[in-house]
């Protein structure tokens, strides 16, 4: 697709339940990036994947975080046991990176909105 | 210490004004630098972004580097509302990037 595509827009869940966030690269783009922003604040990185291949996850609470971005698939990003600090837009962007020829711009998707009740 | 810091802000500059927006980073390997805008309830756009040291004009928009002092500015000349934004300065060090935490720009006519 032409623009990055993440669903869904909103999500609600009590705590302790299980969240799935999904998003769908640009066709083309090798990189995958999941960021979270809680209240219009930091921008977090989470994690990023090189085609279905983690490249960082150091931003990632690994005890209840995990991602994928399998081939074919839209990638996804999940959380068990959500707690209500969870509450946050969770964005993710798709590049094309062949080194500094490129602008390296990241194009994002609108974001998921995910509520903790 | 943050990766890359911003002034917090809010930040409010009358209209026609010149608005500076700072930004600090931690890594010396950091390769290239970007401006997003990100509207209240939207997704960041990119702006500007500068691999040099020096100045980088577009419009009413001018980024600033110094690599020596691991700083990177963005100014914005003649300040419209439309500017109003949370303007988002963002690293690249290895193809790994990442953000500040903003500022929120306020421009009042």
């Amino acid at each position: 697709g032409e623009e990055v595509a993440q669903t869904p827009k909103h999500l609600v869940r009590g705590e302790g339940q299980k969240a799935k966030l999904y998003c769908a690269p640009i066709k083309g783009h090798s990189y995958v990036f999941w960021y979270q922003q809680v209240l219009k604040n930091e921008f977090k990185f989470l994690i990023s994947f090189q085609n279905e291949n983690v490249f960082d996850e150091t931003g990632m609470p690994k005890e209840r975080f995990s991602a994928k971005c399998l081939p074919n698939s839209p990638c996804s990003l999940e959380i068990q046991a959500t707690k209500l600090e969870d509450s946050a837009v969770y964005f993710c962007a798709s590049s094309q990176w062949p080194g500094l020829a490129s602008t390296g711009e990241l194009f994002f998707g609108e974001g998921s909105r995910l509520t903790v009740l | 210490q943050k990766e890359v810091e911003q002034n917090s802000g809010p930040l409010s500059v009358p209209e026609g004004a010149i608005a500076s927006l700072n930004c600090t980073y931690s890594d010396r390997g950091s390769q290239s630098f970007f401006w997003y805008r990100q509207y209240s309830g939207k997704s960041p756009e990119l702006i500007m972004f500068i691999y040099s040291n020096g100045d980088k004009e577009d419009g009413r928009f001018t980024a600033q580097l110094n690599k020596a002092s691991q700083y990177v500015s963005l100014l914005i000349r003649d300040s419209q509302p439309s500017d109003s934004a949370t303007y988002l300065c963002a690293v690249n060090v290895d193809n790994d990037m990442r953000f500040g935490a903003g500022t929120r720009l306020t421009v009042k006519p």
